[in-house]
């Protein structure tokens, strides 16, 4: 079965401090994993694939198949990441599988 | 690039009564739109997958007839929530994945509109 799955509901960090946001998965071929986020009040946006393989605002992520994890790491977390972050699998007919996402707090 | 537009943002209709959402990707073509419900800092739930030109596929447990999607153009779906209950209440979100990307899964997402049935 297809899913992706976020253990934490909610994180909590101070300022400056590093964060991880967790996701693994569960797909039978090669996977394609993204980050969304979502700001308070504002759409969901793409932050960042793992066939880019880049760093965005700070934040990485690496494929690790043989964990089946894409976390989401930024060594020094701040106020303005507050949000939530959903992690997405590709599937299908383009289809997304999304997990039940992390709501991020970073507090002063 | 790559904007998409919900219309409306919000409404509120009575219990009974028939909403369009529409979902137009403003400056490109999209082959394939999708439609969610998203609750309250939840995930988002995929309704339905929506292919111009052709009937919309839609997910295990979802009414097809009481949630009624178009894709009558490459820039255009619709959804209609038919005989609206106060359980359909709910934020409904539609993405578009761009034309000529069919070995990718990136889809750009709309603002949302918030449904609310009394």
């Amino acid at each position: 079965a297809q899913r992706v799955t976020q253990p934490e509901k909610l994180l909590s960090v101070f300022k400056g401090a590093p964060v991880e946001l967790k996701c693994n998965y569960s797909y039978s071929g090669s996977p394609e994993l993204f980050w969304y986020v979502q700001y308070s009040r504002q759409r969901l946006q793409l932050l960042l694939r793992h066939i880019s393989r880049e760093s965005i605002k700070g934040f990485t992520a690496d494929l690790n198949k043989g964990e089946t994890s894409f976390h989401l790491k930024k060594p020094f977390a701040q106020e303005e990441d507050s949000a939530m972050y959903y992690c997405a699998l590709g599937s299908q007919g383009g289809k997304l599988i999304f997990g039940q996402g992390t709501e991020l707090s970073v507090k002063p | 690039g790559a904007v998409v537009s919900q219309h409306p943002s919000w409404v509120i209709c009575k219990s009974g009564t028939s909403v369009k959402i529409e979902c137009r990707s403003l400056d490109f073509q999209a082959t394939t739109m999708f439609w969610y419900r998203q609750f309250p800092k939840q995930s988002l739930m995929l309704m339905a997958t929506s292919n111009e030109g052709s009937k919309a596929t839609y997910e295990q447990g979802v009414e097809k007839d009481k949630f009624l999607i178009n894709h009558a153009s490459l820039t255009l779906s619709t959804l209609t929530v038919t005989s609206a209950h106060p359980e359909d209440s709910s934020f409904y979100i539609c993405s578009a994945r761009r034309a000529g990307t069919s070995g990718r899964n990136e889809q750009f997402f709309g603002p949302g509109t918030r449904l609310t049935v009394l």
